[in-house]
């Protein structure tokens, strides 16, 4: 089944306490981005990448890392998290770029205390 | 600066009436057009698209959108609304020259009286 894998789908944490979110594809796409969900905000962009070692800035990356070694993953990593991190995390990936359909996971909300 | 605007945060309906959820947005140049849903607890899934054509398009579930493109607007509808369709309803674009980022609106929640 294609789809888009996040890990873990919840996790409270505590301010600090550097911590990894998992995503995976398997539907061989190339481009695969990291957004985040706050009430009344939408959805925001935090990195995208368009390919493999090739990965850039959205709105608001501030506190997070991302790296692409291969295409299927794409994790997101807070070294530092703070409460104002708190958020629902979405991975999605589509095939070459965003004028074609993406696809997104099932979310990781995230609460740092 | 590029943006996304849904006027409408909370709608709330009868089963059976119709719905249509405004989307405009502001961008000069060429953009492709989306609606997500979200039903509670998941993840977002295309609703409807539009790139060329018709701009009246269909997608899931009987909803429909029409691109006005000297309005700049994408309106969501639906003639009959069911139980079913309780979700949270975003509007998106991106732009078809730099299309890494997807702009999403602030969302639309639907709430169906049964």
């Amino acid at each position: 089944e294609a789809q888009v894998t996040q890990n873990p789908r919840y996790l409270i944490t505590v301010t600090g306490k550097k911590l990894t979110v998992t995503c995976s594809q398997n539907m061989n796409h190339e481009y695969m981005s990291w957004y985040r969900q706050d009430p009344g905000l939408g959805l925001r962009q935090i990195y995208y990448s368009m390919n493999v070692e090739v990965t850039d800035k959205g709105d608001v990356p501030e506190g997070y890392k991302v790296s692409r070694k291969e295409k299927r993953n794409f994790p997101l990593i807070l070294e530092s998290p703070s409460p104002n991190q708190t958020s629902l995390y979405f991975c999605a990936s589509s095939f070459a770029d965003l004028n074609t359909e993406a696809f997104f996971g099932q979310g990781t909300r995230l609460t740092v205390v | 600066a590029q943006s996304v605007s849904q006027h409408n945060h909370h709608v709330i309906l009868s089963e059976a009436a119709s719905l249509e959820l405004g989307c405009n947005y502001s961008y000069g140049g060429t953009v492709n057009l989306f609606w997500y849903v979200q039903y509670p607890g998941q993840h977002l899934q295309l609703l409807l698209k539009y790139f060329s054509g018709d701009p009246l398009v269909k997608g899931i579930k009987g909803f429909e959108a029409e691109f006005i493109k000297s309005k700049f607007s994408f309106n969501l509808r639906k003639p009959s609304v069911q139980w079913s369709d309780t979700a949270e309803y975003f509007c998106a674009v991106v732009p078809y020259s730099s299309a890494s980022k997807i702009i999403f609106g602030s969302g639309t929640r639907l709430s169906i009286r049964p």
